[in-house]
């Protein structure tokens, strides 16, 4: 099976200036991940989806972070105005199942944005 | 507050030699943990999980130990082999408690030495 797309790969911006990565997940799974791994730590989640609906975005900071997964399938993070703080890997990824023993996450290879 | 602690950065082995990393969790809430691979430049990978209903989970070379009362596990790679160096990152979740999302620790980078 075609594993989790994201793209693009690597993004370089300035500060004050926006940007958006896009993912496609796995044919079929319906719960969609987005995670922040800054350099040095754990992948942090920003916000999840179960179809095209949120289920909890409760880390994301909704003041310059937004997430849409529209008709359910692919998936859209944008933030605007970046800071450098945002300087990070973000992680896609989704699941079959959630909240099951056997339904593991499955990431993609991820986004690299590097604020200046 | 950090409720997965991975709290050895790195770890080097010698090929063909066990491999133990080691995780502790603050959360008696968590009943459902993983472990993760990652390669330089690709997403993390699932490699086992335990339930908190059993205290060890076998696939291959890999093991994972827990012991609930020490709030601590880990994997165990034996033998250890160079296509095993990458960074492993715990991470548990809270299934029967409101599914909440896994929890990350900061990885530990294993280097298996030829």
């Amino acid at each position: 099976e075609a594993g989790v797309a994201q793209s693009p790969r690597y993004k370089i911006i300035e500060k004050r200036q926006s940007v958006a990565f896009w993912c496609n997940p796995i044919s079929g799974h319906a719960t969609l991940y987005w995670y922040q791994q800054i350099l040095g730590q754990g992948p942090k989640l920003l916000i999840q989806f179960q179809n095209n609906g949120v289920v909890d975005d409760s880390q994301l900071p909704k003041d310059r972070f937004s997430a849409e997964r529209l008709k359910g399938v692919d998936s859209t993070l944008k933030i605007q105005p970046a800071k450098l703080e945002d300087s990070a890997v973000y992680l896609c990824a989704s699941s079959l199942v959630p909240g099951t023993y056997n339904s593991p996450l499955h990431f993609g290879n991820g986004t690299r944005l590097t604020v200046t | 507050d950090q409720q997965v602690k991975q709290n050895s950065p790195s770890l080097s082995v010698q090929e063909g030699r066990i491999s133990i990393l080691n995780c502790d969790y603050t959360n008696s809430m968590f009943d459902y943990f993983l472990w993760y691979k990652k390669y330089p430049a690709e997403g993390p990978t699932f490699l086992i999980s335990i339930s908190s209903i059993k205290d060890k989970n076998e696939d291959g070379r890999f093991t994972v130990f827990l012991n609930k009362s020490a709030k601590h596990l880990s994997l165990h790679i034996v033998p250890s082999q160079p296509g095993d160096s990458a960074v492993y990152f715990c991470a548990a979740s809270a299934l029967n408690s409101g599914n909440t999302p896994l929890v990350f620790g900061k990885g530990t980078r294993l280097s298996v030495i030829a």
